[in-house]
């Protein structure tokens, strides 16, 4: 079935760094991808999708590109911030066998911006 | 505008018992999909409600079940409680029947069982 990896974390970075957090999928067919975000007690937030091969999302500074050739979905900031700490959820949903309406997450990578 | 409520905001009950945990969608949202997120997980997908009809289910058992109101409001109700079932419990709303469309997430319920 459709699945998601993304790489585990957490991540600490000081503020400026760059920032890339690996993303990729299994799924038959032309899934839609999407980066959520979770900042402490709050719930997921959508960042950025894209929704066929080559289209790139961007957010906020954040930016991902939907690789089919690699099946990936890596998002990238060129400067973070301390705003930025949070759990980082990608997720994909439909494709051949899957449903436009279930979105299938990843096990998310929290991130901590150090002033 | 309100978004995506919940509640109640956290919930502890024993082995054995039922809960029922309720949701709001964001005004003009007809479509209400249920998640689990266990600790240190990502979300998994329980359940999706449109026109007061479950439309999609994920793998959980029969003892996960869901209402949705006439007003698009929602309940998911598990028996049967097992420790397992602890979790923070999401819903998310959006428009049309939940395709392409961007899911709106509340806050979720934590739940804990004992």
């Amino acid at each position: 079935g459709n699945s998601v990896t993304q790489m585990e974390g957490p991540v600490t970075l000081s503020e400026e760094a760059f920032l890339t957090i690996n993303c990729t999928y299994t799924a038959t067919g032309y899934p839609s991808l999407f980066w959520y975000v979770q900042y402490p007690g709050e719930g997921l937030q959508l960042l950025l999708k894209a929704t066929k091969a080559d289209d790139k999302g961007s957010n906020k500074g954040f930016e991902a590109t939907y690789r089919k050739e690699t099946t990936s979905f890596h998002l990238e900031k060129g400067s973070v911030q301390v705003s930025d700490s949070a759990v980082y959820f990608c997720a994909l949903s439909g494709g051949y066998g899957g449903s436009q309406g279930n979105l299938i997450f990843g096990k998310g990578t929290k991130l901590s911006v150090k002033p | 505008d309100a978004g995506v409520t919940q509640s109640p905001t956290h919930l502890i009950k024993t082995r054995g018992q039922q809960v029922t945990l309720r949701c709001s969608p964001k005004s003009g949202h007809d479509t209400v999909s249920w998640y689990q997120q266990a600790l240190g997980q990502g979300p998994q997908f329980i359940f999706q409600y449109y026109e007061e009809e479950e439309r999609q289910r994920g793998n959980f058992p029969d003892r996960f079940s869901g209402h949705q109101f006439p007003n698009y409001s929602s309940e998911l109700n598990v028996n049967a409680l097992l420790l397992g079932d602890s979790a923070l419990y999401l819903c998310a709303s959006s428009g049309g029947q939940g395709t392409y469309n961007e899911q709106f997430f509340g806050p979720g319920t934590r739940l804990t069982v004992l």
